[in-house]
């Protein structure tokens, strides 16, 4: 079975662009978090979705969103990049939302603002 | 608010040696959930181990153990005979256990050195 997939693994931008980040969670897991991990620093929420609705959000500005999907895929979309954007983005997917629920992690897409 | 600490930046060791990785939380929830992953120089966080609030029974699992102490809001985490494979960036977190959405804090992470 095919874990937890990440695209791209690699991407440049320049501040000021729009950037998505695409995530295919384990199948039938329908559940799909999102993560920034900064150099150095340990991974910080982003977005949880659970059957294609949010259920968690973290402190970040309205330039980030992300959508699931009825595939249960996922993107997280950042507008007007900052270099502080510069970070590692990594996808988690669980079976349903629940901390008692392993949660399996992507190789992330480490994203460098220029 | 929840907060986790790793107080350990960098740990170097030499194979054979035991280590033990240092977690302290502060949470105001009485249910929670305790987790340690590893994050080998790939990327992916693998995950070790889930810890329940109510339950404090130390774990083993071959060369790993982990030591959940209430008392002292301490999660530990050893690793008996390290190996160079167990070079990676350990991470503890932090999850609330009812209500709302479970969202996990993190450590900064302890950076181990295994050298051969």
């Amino acid at each position: 079975d095919a874990g937890v997939t990440q695209s791209p693994t690699h991407l440049i931008k320049t501040r000021g662009q729009h950037v998505t980040l695409r995530c295919s969670p384990i199948s039938g897991h329908k559940s799909v978090s999102w993560y920034q991990q900064v150099l150095g620093q340990g991974p910080q929420f982003i977005f949880q979705y659970y059957e294609k609705e949010e259920r968690g959000r973290g402190n970040f500005p309205d330039r980030f969103s992300a959508r699931q999907f009825p595939n249960y895929s996922s993107e997280l979309n950042v507008n007007a990049l900052l270099l502080g954007d510069s970070a590692l983005y990594l996808c988690a997917s669980s079976l349903v939302q629940s901390p008692n629920t392993e949660a399996f992690f992507g190789q992330g897409t480490r994203l460098t603002v220029v | 608010a929840q907060k986790v600490t790793q107080a350990q930046t960098e740990i170097s060791v030499v194979e054979k040696e035991d280590v033990t990785l240092d977690c302290v939380y502060e949470t105001r929830d009485t249910t929670y959930y305790l987790f340690w992953y590893k994050q080998p120089p790939s990327g992916e966080l693998v995950f070790l181990i889930r810890r329940n609030s109510f339950d404090e029974q130390n774990e083993i699992s071959g060369r790993y153990s982990w030591n959940f102490q209430k008392s002292t809001s301490s999660f530990n985490f050893t690793i008996t005979a390290s190996q160079v494979v167990d070079s990676a960036v350990y991470f503890c977190a932090l999850s609330k256990g009812t209500g709302g959405s479970y969202i996990p804090t993190f450590g900064r992470g302890t950076s181990l050195i295994v050298h051969p």
